[in-house]
Parts: C-alpha cells; sequence; structure tokens
C-alpha cells in the first residue's frame, strides 16, 4: 500500500489556461474527497466521491471546476480558464467503507496561476 | 454549520518548553477529531485521531485531549524541540460526507 498519490506536485500556469490534476487513492478505498487550501488558511472541502458517484459539491467549486471518478478508482479534478484567485494546494484524500471517518491525505498539488 | 477555531494563530518558544495548542468546535455531533501537521509547502501528516467516545489519545511527546460536550481539544506537545516548527490544523469530522472541517491552524516556532 503506497499510499494516496498526486500528480503533478506542481504545477504553473497562465491565467486562461486549463489544468488537470489526478488523484490515485488508496487501493480499495471506495471514498474520495478533493479540498483546497489557499496560503494561512486551512483545507476546504470542494466535493466528494463515493465510488464513481459524486455526492457532493462546495459552493467554492465553481463552474469552471470539474472532478470526475470514472470506474470508481483514481480521480480527475480539472480547472478551466484558470484565474489568479485559483493559486492553491489541492489535497485529495480517501477512506474505506469500513472506517468512513478517517481519511489518508495524499501530499498535494501545488498550483500556481500566474 | 460546523466552525473550527484555533487559538492561538501563531506561537513562538524557547526550545524545552511544554506547550498547549487549543481547538474548539461549534457543534459536538462530530464522528472524530483529528490533529494534523503541515510544514511548508507539503502536505498533512496526521498526529492524532480520537474518536468522539474517546477522551485523548498519546503519541511520543504529544498528547490530544477531547471534550465533545464543550467542543474543545487540546494538543499538548512536551519538551518542544526546534523541529517541531510547523502548522498544528486541528479537523473534525461530521455530517453524512463524513467531510473533514479544518480549523485555520496554529503556525509554531520552537527556538533553539
Amino acid at each position: 500500500d503506497t499510499g494516496v498519490s498526486q500528480n503533478p506536485r506542481h504545477k504553473i500556469t497562465k491565467r486562461g489556461q486549463n489544468v488537470t490534476f489526478r488523484c490515485d487513492p488508496i487501493s480499495e478505498h471506495n471514498r474520495l474527497y478533493w479540498y483546497r487550501q489557499t496560503l494561512g488558511q486551512g483545507p476546504e472541502f470542494l466535493t466528494y466521491f463515493q465510488n464513481e458517484a459524486q455526492l457532493e459539491k462546495s459552493r467554492l467549486l465553481s463552474d469552471r471546476f470539474s472532478a470526475e471518478r470514472p470506474k470508481g478508482s483514481f480521480s480527475t479534478l480539472e480547472i478551466q480558464r484558470t484565474e489568479q484567485g485559483d493559486s492553491a494546494m489541492y489535497l485529495c484524500a480517501s477512506s474505506h467503507q469500513d472506517h468512513v471517518d478517517t481519511q489518508y491525505f495524499g501530499p498535494g498539488t501545488r498550483l500556481t496561476v500566474l | 454549520k460546523q466552525e473550527v477555531t484555533q487559538i492561538p494563530a501563531a506561537l513562538s518558544v524557547p526550545e524545552g518548553e511544554n506547550l498547549v495548542l487549543n481547538c474548539s468546535f461549534t457543534d459536538s455531533a462530530i464522528y472524530n477529531l483529528q490533529w494534523f501537521r503541515q510544514d511548508p509547502g507539503k502536505g498533512l501528516t496526521s498526529l492524532l485521531l480520537i474518536q468522539s467516545s474517546q477522551r485523548e489519545q498519546t503519541s511520543g511527546r504529544l498528547n490530544a485531549s477531547l471534550d465533545k460536550s464543550s467542543g474543545r481539544s487540546t494538543l499538548y506537545i512536551a519538551a518542544s524541540q526546534p523541529g517541531d516548527s510547523a502548522t498544528y490544523l486541528c479537523a473534525v469530522t461530521s455530517g453524512g460526507t463524513y467531510k473533514y472541517i479544518f480549523g485555520t491552524g496554529t503556525r509554531l516556532k520552537v527556538l533553539a
């Protein structure tokens, strides 16, 4: 078990470009969460998947953001037409159905929008 | 709506001191509370997880307590070391999705 992995670890992009991040959860973890952390703040919940179904989305997830989890395994988070305010650390976490209240976090993807 | 507050926002102490970090939450209907450590520009490292039915957890020099009825948790760090310098975050799990609600963290600096 290698833990939750996220790629890329760092992404620098120009305003207006699209970016996509990937999260690979721990094997057999059916729940997957995305959080966003801006400088000096704690992480904030963005969205949650149970298997392939996206069951909750935060109001923080504007229509420029889309998340998918095809086949209930890895997940992708895409941001279209990036803005400087999107600069943040994007964290992914997963949990097992038998221990739904314990999430394991990945190392995060740091996005910088110039 | 669950809100989590951490006090102080920043703390600077000399090496060797014992210290206490505070976390409070507004809704006592939580499943658990977890303390994390975060180094600058890095992800989260889980330190201690306290289930809602538990009162405290200990790991090495760290001890975390939970008083669910009053909506408070403390993280006690004994004999602080410069390597303890980091941001400490607490988070509670609540609601049907079990999402984490985080505080804004305490930035700790231990001076050699």
